[in-house]
């Protein structure tokens, strides 16, 4: 079983609708980060959690640390939304473990 | 403030070749994380330093090698290339403590032939 899990995998949705990305972790954290990855490969840290929920534009982040579980909403989801998603949590020995991201396809 | 910048952004080696990569951190960072992620997975770490010095090294064999220098840059080094080397190699910069975010670079793709 990995220790990072996201779900879903692929989600291909319409313009304009309400994207939640789901993360659950099974080890022991400092810090959980929600990272966007485009085509290409360069990837744009978006959120650095530890608890409770934080707000960039339409982005929100949310994270239980007692259920060890964090969500990523995406409001008025747009096009250039489009691209990989990826949980990765930041463990006792500095390293950052990944999930294996979810393709996000929005389309006009 | 220039960010994370990593060069070349593309390189083309062959098997047994070595190749050097570099990452300069973001303005105020002094500890940098080195990844290698493979076509359609996600990265996996490779090592990070802080204070000249190797931290932490996740499960990479020898053949991968790390230098930091005084102005807090980085090389990643990589001897004897297969063909399995080639990804996209990240470099992450942060300020010491797990506290800290880590900034990422736009990568350099390796290509073994």
């Amino acid at each position: 079983k990995n220790e990072v899990e996201q779900s879903p995998q692929n989600l291909t949705a319409q313009e304009g609708e309400f994207i939640t990305i789901n993360c659950s972790y099974s080890v022991g954290i400092s810090a959980l980060h929600w990272l966007q990855q485009h085509p290409g490969g360069g990837i744009v840290s978006l959120f650095m959690l530890s608890s409770g929920k934080k707000k960039h534009g339409r982005l929100i982040a949310t994270i239980n640390i007692q259920e060890k579980h964090s969500s990523l909403h995406i409001t008025a989801s747009h096009p250039r939304d489009s691209a990989v998603y990826i949980c990765a949590v930041l463990d006792s020995n500095y390293q950052l473990i990944w999930g294996a991201g979810t393709k996000l396809i929005i389309k006009p | 403030d220039a960010g994370v910048t990593q060069s070349p952004t593309h390189l083309i080696k062959t098997r047994g070749q070595q190749v050097t990569l570099r990452c300069s951190p973001k303005s105020g960072h002094d500890t940098v994380s080195w990844y290698q992620q493979a076509l359609g997975q996600g990265p996996q770490f490779i090592f990070q330093y802080y204070e000249e010095e190797e931290r932490q090294r996740g499960n990479f064999p020898d053949r991968f090698s790390g230098h930091q220098f005084p102005n807090y840059s980085s090389e990643l080094n990589v001897n004897a290339l297969w063909l399995g080397d080639s990804a996209l190699y990240l470099c992450a910069s942060s300020l010491p403590g797990l506290q800290y975010e880590q900034f990422f670079g736009p990568g350099t793709r390796l290509t073994v032939l």
